[in-house]
């Protein structure tokens, strides 16, 4: 059974970059079938998809954060990545990754669907000096 | 502001069944794009209800269930129990962001 964990500095400057790294278990991240994806739940809001990348290293990232974000992934460990440029006190959040599931949907065959099947628990990162 | 409208909040007691709604647009749930509805409880990692509209993943007991009605799409819960207190969060693809997006939201309370 595949699951994820989350690591990284729980508190980061203002200014600087964030780098969040997600380890895979109980399976390979090289997966056809799935991207990898990095999605934050701020205080008091909801969850916010910030982009996700398959095993090969393609990847989209959301339009609002497109200028800031970069993922990878090293498939020889197993593992991805997220960085974070120029964080602010609206970048405090928690942090979860997670599995993603892509297929292309029966009504419409035009449509993709992704649906995240598999998360890591989350961890939190503080921004502040 | 979350792009997919849901509830702040609902309630039922021990036994009954809630309902969570989830609004879209002619863009996401609208434009035929499937819903997936995810539940959040503390300490443990999100997990997947219902994907596709309506389908659950093995594991997930048949008090779940979820339907989508135009630019619509909601979740039922039966037989209410106090473990599925917590949070619950519809999401789907925007063909006009080009993103993946999410509800702001339900919480659960358990009465």
């Amino acid at each position: 059974q595949v699951q994820l964990r989350e690591s990284g500095p729980g508190l980061v400057k203002p200014s600087q970059t964030l780098s969040l790294t997600c380890s895979v278990s109980g399976g390979s991240i090289i997966s056809p079938d799935h991207y990898w994806t990095w999605i934050r739940q701020s205080p008091g809001t909801g969850l916010e998809w910030m982009g996700y990348i398959d095993y090969k290293g393609s990847n989209y990232y959301h339009p609002s954060l497109k200028s800031r974000v970069t993922m990878s992934v090293d498939t020889s460990k197993d593992q991805f990545s997220l960085s974070l440029a120029s964080v602010t006190a609206a970048d405090r959040a928690l942090y979860f990754c997670a599995r993603v599931f892509r297929g292309r949907s029966r009504v419409n065959p035009y449509h993709y669907f992704y649906y995240m099947d598999v998360w890591g628990r989350g961890t939190t990162v503080t921004v502040s000096s | 502001q979350s792009v997919l409208t849901q509830p702040p909040s609902v309630s039922g007691a021990t036994g009954q069944r809630v309902t969570i709604g989830c609004t879209g647009s002619g863009f996401n749930i609208g434009a035929g794009h499937d819903v997936h509805w995810y539940q959040l409880l503390p300490e443990t990692a999100p997990k997947l209800l219902i994907f596709n509209s309506n389908n659950r993943p093995s594991g997930v007991p048949d008090r779940f269930s979820a339907s989508k009605s135009g630019a619509s799409a909601s979740l039922a819960i039966t037989g209410l129990q106090a473990e599925d207190e917590g949070d619950y969060y519809c999401q789907s693809y925007d063909s006009g962001l080009n993103a993946l997006v999410f509800g702001g939201g339900t919480k659960l309370t358990v009465l």
